[in-house]
Order: C-alpha cells, then sequence, then structure tokens
C-alpha cells in the first residue's frame, strides 16, 4: 500500500539556518503530496501542497518540489526562525484511496 | 469562520466507560475523518465518511464507532476504553479526496487508566 517516509528527528538549527526535512513516498498511482506543520498545543495545518510531477509547492518561505523520478518531496527552507518550531507531516494523497498517509512527523526546534 | 471543532479537548477516563468525542465542521464538506497521533507512529487513520450515512474503518478501527448522521457532525464513539487508547484524536475534513488538504480540528487528549 501506499507510504510516506519522512526523516526522524528531533532537528535542532540556529535561527537563520537552512532547513531540509526529507521526504519519500511509495504510490501505486499518482498522488499528491503535502506537508502540514503542527505547533504546540494545536491541530495539524496544511503548509503547502503538489498534485503532479515537476509541481513544487510554497508558502512562508517554505518550498518543495514533487519528484516524481526519486519519488520525493522534500521540505526546504533558506532561513529558518524561531517562529517555525513545530512538527512538519509529510503526506500524501490519491483520489482512489480514501485516506492520506503520513510520515512519522520531523519535530524542529529553531534557538534563537 | 470555516473552522472543525473537537470536545472535549481533553479527558481522563477510567477503563470501560463509554464515551463520545464530537467533531463538528461548518463548511460543507463531504468527506471527515479520525486520527489517532502517537509518537513515532505519525498520525493512522481510524474511521471516515465520504457522506452521510457512508463510513468505513481506516487502519485502527478497533475498539471505536462512529456514525454520520449528518453532514457537519461526525462523532468518535469508545464504547469500553481501554488503556491503549490512550492518545491524541484529531477529526479531519475536506470536500473530497485526493488533491484536496484536510482541515484539522484542534484534537483532543484522551488519557485512559
Amino acid at each position: 500500500g501506499d507510504s510516506v517516509t519522512q526523516m526522524e528527528g528531533p532537528v535542532t538549527l540556529s535561527e537563520e539556518a537552512f532547513l531540509t526535512i526529507n521526504c519519500t513516498y511509495t504510490a501505486t498511482g499518482y498522488p499528491s503530496l503535502f506537508w502540514y506543520v503542527q505547533y504546540p498545543g494545536e491541530g495539524l495545518q496544511l503548509l503547502l501542497k503538489a498534485t503532479k510531477a515537476d509541481d513544487k509547492g510554497s508558502n512562508k518561505g517554505f518550498e518543495a518540489t514533487y519528484r516524481k523520478e526519486t519519488t520525493s518531496f522534500h521540505l526546504e527552507k533558506g532561513s529558518v526562525q524561531v517562529s517555525d518550531s513545530a512538527v512538519y507531516f509529510c503526506a500524501l494523497s490519491e483520489a482512489d484511496n480514501n485516506d492520506m498517509r503520513f510520515g512519522a512527523g520531523t519535530r524542529l526546534t529553531v534557538k534563537p | 469562520e470555516a473552522q472543525v471543532t473537537q470536545n472535549p479537548r481533553y479527558l481522563i477516563t477510567v477503563t470501560g466507560k463509554k464515551l463520545t468525542v464530537t467533531c463538528s465542521q461548518n463548511m460543507n464538506h463531504e468527506y471527515m475523518s479520525w486520527y489517532r497521533q502517537d509518537p513515532g507512529l505519525g498520525l493512522r487513520q481510524i474511521y471516515y465518511s465520504m457522506n452521510v450515512e457512508v463510513t468505513d474503518k481506516g487502519d485502527v478501527p478497533e475498539g471505536y464507532k462512529v456514525s454520520r448522521k449528518e453532514k457537519r457532525n461526525f462523532p468518535l464513539i469508545l464504547e469500553s476504553p481501554s488503556p491503549n487508547q490512550t492518545s491524541l484524536y484529531f477529526c479531519a475534513s475536506s470536500p473530497d479526496m485526493g488533491m484536496y488538504e484536510q482541515y484539522f480540528g484542534p484534537g483532543t487528549r484522551l488519557t485512559v487508566t
């Protein structure tokens, strides 16, 4: 079945450092890919998404490109801020399936 | 404001005492789902519903029940809670599956002693 694997955390960075969180997936069809962010004490909220190969999703300085050849959707940000401290989830969804598959989550802590 | 609401936010209960966690959305979404979040396991789907009166099992349905009598509500029922159901629960809704994002509630932290 479909699955998502993302790099294990926790990840600790200094403010203004470059961030990469790796995400790879396995899917039988042509999924849409998502990154969700979970701030402390809150539910998940969509950070960005891409619905077909070579699409780039972007939001709040974060970017991820849908790479079909490597089945990857890595999250990047050029300069992180303390306010980016959160748990990040990679996820996929296929129209033929009735669920969304999530990775285990990566906790990011950004220190001043 | 478009939102998914869950109640209660926090609940401590004892083994075997039936409980219901409510979920409601005001976006007229067709699809609703329940997840549980456990450390190191990400989110796992418990049950989902494609429309009113249509529900189906997700990956971890054992010990849970749901109903979808109205489009906006999707309660999660634990008939006889056990300690292994201690977890953080999220309700979510979306217009459909596939390319659509899911909108999540704020979560319900359940502890079963």
